[in-house]
């Protein structure tokens, strides 16, 4: 199983908003509606930020939003905050009950 | 409070095996829907899954990797056990349990992580 697609690097000044992408194959994100995004601060665990696609876990803020079309999902950071300098992750449920991560979007805010 | 910890050796030779072992509390992985996955992190890259068991003793392993883990559970104890074979440096890498309440994922709770050197 490859790993999901994501860009290196997005970055975007406070307040604005970010999109970053997440694309990988019908055998997972086109697949199911299970993509999920996880927010890393260095040194630190992976944080759930997004589940099945575009639900919000308790306690996390609005301005992270998630959407899908076709094979490619994508993480929306609205507002975008000093605090959200962090790398995030998509992951997918896959074809095989597996679950396959993407490569990793770091974000920089200027 | 939903916590998990991870714990094992922080130093292996390659050719040996890996055991850690995830102890948890704050819910139950004899109830319905729980599930606990194995996740891990090399250095500066991305992250990997590796293996999940379910509360009703199903596993899931990754495609690359099923033949060197497997992973347990020990109800009474709240733990979770993974075995890796035959390590190798490229294994080197931060090793994370996680909690997931559905198939689909969505990995809820994390432990720390526990770093795991692989070298002669």
């Amino acid at each position: 199983q490859s790993a999901l697609t994501q860009p290196a690097s997005v970055s975007g000044s406070p307040g604005q908003s970010i999109t970053m992408s997440c694309t990988g194959t019908s055998s997972d994100v086109g697949g199911y509606n299970y993509v999920s995004w996880y927010q890393q601060h260095p040194g630190k665990a992976p944080e759930l930020m997004i589940y099945d696609v575009n639900k919000r876990p308790s306690g996390v803020s609005y301005r992270f939003s998630g959407s899908k079309s076709g094979n490619t999902a994508s993480l929306t950071v609205s507002g975008l905050q000093a605090e959200d300098e962090a790398d995030y992750y998509c992951t997918s449920y896959t074809t095989t009950s597996t679950y396959v991560f993407g490569t990793g979007t770091k974000v920089t805010v200027l | 409070q939903v916590t998990l910890k991870e714990s094992g050796p922080a130093l292996v030779k390659p050719t040996q095996t890996l055991t850690l072992t995830c102890t948890f509390s704050g819910f139950s992985l004899s109830s319905s829907g729980m599930r606990v996955s194995w996740i891990r992190q090399p250095p500066g890259k991305a992250l990997e899954w590796l293996a999940r068991i379910d509360w009703d003793d199903d596993t899931f392993y990754s495609t690359s990797l099923k033949t060197r883990l497997t992973i347990s559970k020990d109800t009474s104890k709240n733990q979770v056990v993974l075995t890796m074979t035959n390590m190798d440096p490229v294994d080197t890498a931060t090793y994370y349990c996680a909690r997931s309440v559905t198939a689909g994922g969505g990995f809820d709770y994390w432990g720390q992580g526990t770093l795991v050197t692989v070298s002669s």
